[in-house]
């Protein structure tokens, strides 16, 4: 079964524009990690961010999270076409194992 | 380093024929995965080995799916008898000591 929902599940910005994605879990986690799939490079990890953690940041990329609310939020700033991709987050609720959500699908428009 | 590999990248078959995918790991990545991703969805994981030792398929459909890890390093995940609703792009991802997992480039597998 899916644990995480992303919203929006399709996204249509500007270049240069920024871009935020937003995931809801339903149970306890380790850690939530952000996965790009494009048909290029198929599936590549972007961030992980810890159960202890509230935000984190790798280069353009800012990830939020709250527990309490179990949601996460994926911001891409500064967007280029080659962002354009399907955007995963996926929980880690131990044993190693990841449960992915349905993805959000984000277009870049030059 | 080099990356996970998978073969076939493409695999069209007839229902209820029998389909065999491989993936070899990166060196050294102890715990390799298998999932399957139909389009629009995210990947859902069907099993998940540690060494050559399985530690999760409750999701994995038994009575025609079977996986093994030979010698704790490549991986093999067999359907058979396939069907139409097995049409779906099967992923193979490893993972080292860290915790992210990285992914082969897939099997696109078409069931007629």
């Amino acid at each position: 079964s899916q644990q995480g929902e992303e919203d929006p599940q399709a996204l249509s910005i500007q270049e240069g524009e920024n871009a935020t994605m937003n995931c809801s879990y339903k149970t306890s986690i380790n850690n939530l990690q952000w996965y790009r799939q494009n048909s290029g490079r198929g599936l590549v990890h972007l961030i992980l961010i810890r159960s202890n953690e509230r935000e984190k940041h790798s280069g353009r990329l800012r990830v939020t999270l709250d527990t309490s609310k179990k949601s996460s939020s994926l911001l891409i700033t500064a967007s280029r076409a080659a962002d354009t991709a399907s955007y995963f987050c996926a929980t880690n609720q131990g044993a190693q194992k990841l449960v992915f959500g349905q993805g959000t699908r984000l277009t870049i428009n030059p | 380093e080099a990356g996970v590999a998978q073969s076939p990248r493409y695999k069209i078959i007839e229902k209820r024929q029998s389909v065999a995918f491989w993936c070899n790991p990166i060196s050294g990545h102890a715990t390799l995965y298998w999932y399957q991703q139909i389009l629009g969805q995210g990947p859902k994981l069907l099993i998940q080995f540690q060494n050559n030792g399985v530690v999760d398929d409750s999701q994995l459909p038994k009575d025609r799916f079977s996986a093994e890890r030979l010698k704790g390093v490549d991986s093999t995940l067999k359907i058979q008898p396939a069907k139409l609703e097995d049409s779906a792009v099967y992923l193979c991802a490893t993972r080292g000591r860290s915790y992210e997992q990285y992914f082969g480039p897939g099997t696109r597998l078409t069931v007629t």
